[in-house]
């Protein structure tokens, strides 16, 4: 059953902690993504990785960091510098082919105490 | 500055019925466009994509159709039926266009309610 994984599904956090979110995918996706959604908002990208090892920021990096190490796996951590972590954050990914159709994981809800 | 832009929140409409979602953006390298369903608290699904060579793309009850001229999409569902009711979320990409680097753009989405 080939898809995108995402743990935990609800994640409580204490002010001023880190926290690690897991995005796994076993489509042999070379391009993984995490994005962010709040009440009547889109998604917006947080970060994404085109090849193993390499990653770039994406329209609200900052107070996010992530890391590609495998190609099946983008983990996502909240630092404590992000100012309003609470929120439903999804990954995806994709083949990076002609029709560029990213494929998301159920989602982390993540809320600060 | 909002490159894509669903101006209607939420939409109601009976069972049956036609529903029609509607996008514009504004970025005119944007060459890809898709359209995904999402319900609360689960990741977005997959619905239908269109690229810019065509003006119609059709499977099953859902039709996107393409505007270029007016940098405008919509989405067509007929009919509509009650497991419809999700937000929909328009999406662009400027993949072909080569400006870009794999990454979609989100509108905010907007709320179809269909009503049994």
């Amino acid at each position: 059953d080939g898809g995108i994984t995402q743990s935990p599904k609800y994640l409580f956090r204490k002010e001023g902690q880190n926290v690690t979110l897991s995005c796994e995918q076993n489509l042999n996706h070379d391009a993984m993504y995490w994005y962010r959604q709040d009440p009547g908002q889109g998604l917006r990208l947080i970060y994404y990785s085109q090849i193993v090892n390499d990653f770039q920021k994406g329209d609200i990096a900052e107070g996010y960091s992530v890391s590609r190490e495998k190609k099946e796996s983008f983990p996502l951590t909240v630092t404590s510098a992000q100012k309003n972590p609470t929120a439903f954050y999804l990954c995806a990914s994709s083949m990076m082919t002609a029709t560029d159709t990213q494929y998301f994981g159920p989602g982390t809800r993540l809320t600060v105490l | 500055d909002q490159q894509v832009k669903q101006n209607s929140p939420s939409l109601s409409v009976q069972e049956g019925r036609i529903s029609i979602l509607n996008c514009d953006y504004t970025n005119s390298m944007f060459d890809y466009f898709l359209w995904y369903k999402k319900y609360p608290a689960e990741g977005p699904t997959f619905l239908i994509s269109i690229s810019s060579i065509k003006d119609k793309n059709e499977d099953g009850r859902f039709t996107v159709f393409l505007n270029k001229s007016a940098k405008h999409l919509s989405l067509h569902i007929v009919p509509s039926q009650p497991g419809d009711s999700a937000v929909y979320f328009c999406a662009a990409s400027d993949f072909f266009s080569g400006a870009g680097s794999y990454q979609l753009t989100f509108g905010k989405g907007t709320k179809l309610s269909v009503i049994p």
